[in-house]
């Protein structure tokens, strides 16, 4: 069965600092990954797109890494902003032109 | 100049009733989507069109019915609302040629059901 699965759940770290995120997949065959970042009352926005080929992508303070072997996924985030706080969630797609695999999402608080 | 968009953004209705969510994009794509996001915030695909024809239709009750006038119109009608189709909306697109399957999401539609 295909699911994408994602760690924490939330997590509440203080303005500056770092933290990763973690996704774990089991979606086959794989196409791409993608990291999106939901504000609160808004649609979701992404932050990162990678394929099979491709191990990391950064997007500004954004880091996502991809080790397609282990099925593993995930997205660092340097010196954390309140502006960061947001559920980030975890997308596979299967196969180009498929529907999209969501995971959960991690729910960041940044406080200062 | 949103590129994916929504209406209404708030809707409150009684049990019962019968609502339509609109969404429309301008970004030239084919394929458009509707999503159903729960208060645990699981975005879950409910529907999908291609050039105006379904290609999607995961397990949700026939009281919800997509209607595509058009490429860049998917609309969303719902019948007979429940307390638990309380949830936010969520519209998408994306060009079928494009890279990545790339998806765009408009801001949603939180529906309140009493």
């Amino acid at each position: 069965k295909n699911q994408v699965e994602q760690s924490p759940q939330s997590l509440i770290i203080l303005e500056g600092k770092n933290c990763t995120l973690q996704c774990n997949y089991t979606v086959s065959p794989f196409s791409n990954l993608r990291w999106y970042k939901q504000d609160t009352g808004r649609g979701p926005v992404s932050l990162t797109i990678m394929t099979f080929s491709e191990n990391t992508k950064s997007n500004g303070r954004y880091t996502a890494t991809l080790d397609a072997d282990t099925k593993q996924s995930s997205l660092h985030i340097t010196a954390s902003q309140l502006s960061d706080s947001a559920s980030y969630i975890c997308v596979v797609s299967a196969q180009a032109g498929t529907a999209l695999i969501f995971g959960k999402g991690t729910t960041l608080s940044v406080s200062s | 100049d949103t590129a994916v968009s929504q209406t209404p953004k708030y809707l409150v209705t009684q049990m019962g009733n019968d609502k339509s969510i609109k969404c429309e994009q301008n970004l030239g794509h084919d394929t458009m989507y509707w999503y159903k996001q729960d208060s645990k915030k699981f975005l879950k695909i409910m529907f999908s069109y291609n050039n105006k024809e379904l290609i999607i239709n995961e397990t949700v009750p026939n009281r919800f019915s997509p209607k595509s006038p058009d490429k860049a119109h998917l609309n969303l009608h719902i019948n007979s609302l429940e307390l638990g189709d309380s949830a936010v909306y969520f519209c998408a697109s994306r060009l079928t040629s494009g890279h990545y399957n790339e998806q765009f999401f408009g801001p949603g539609t939180r529906l309140t059901v009493l």
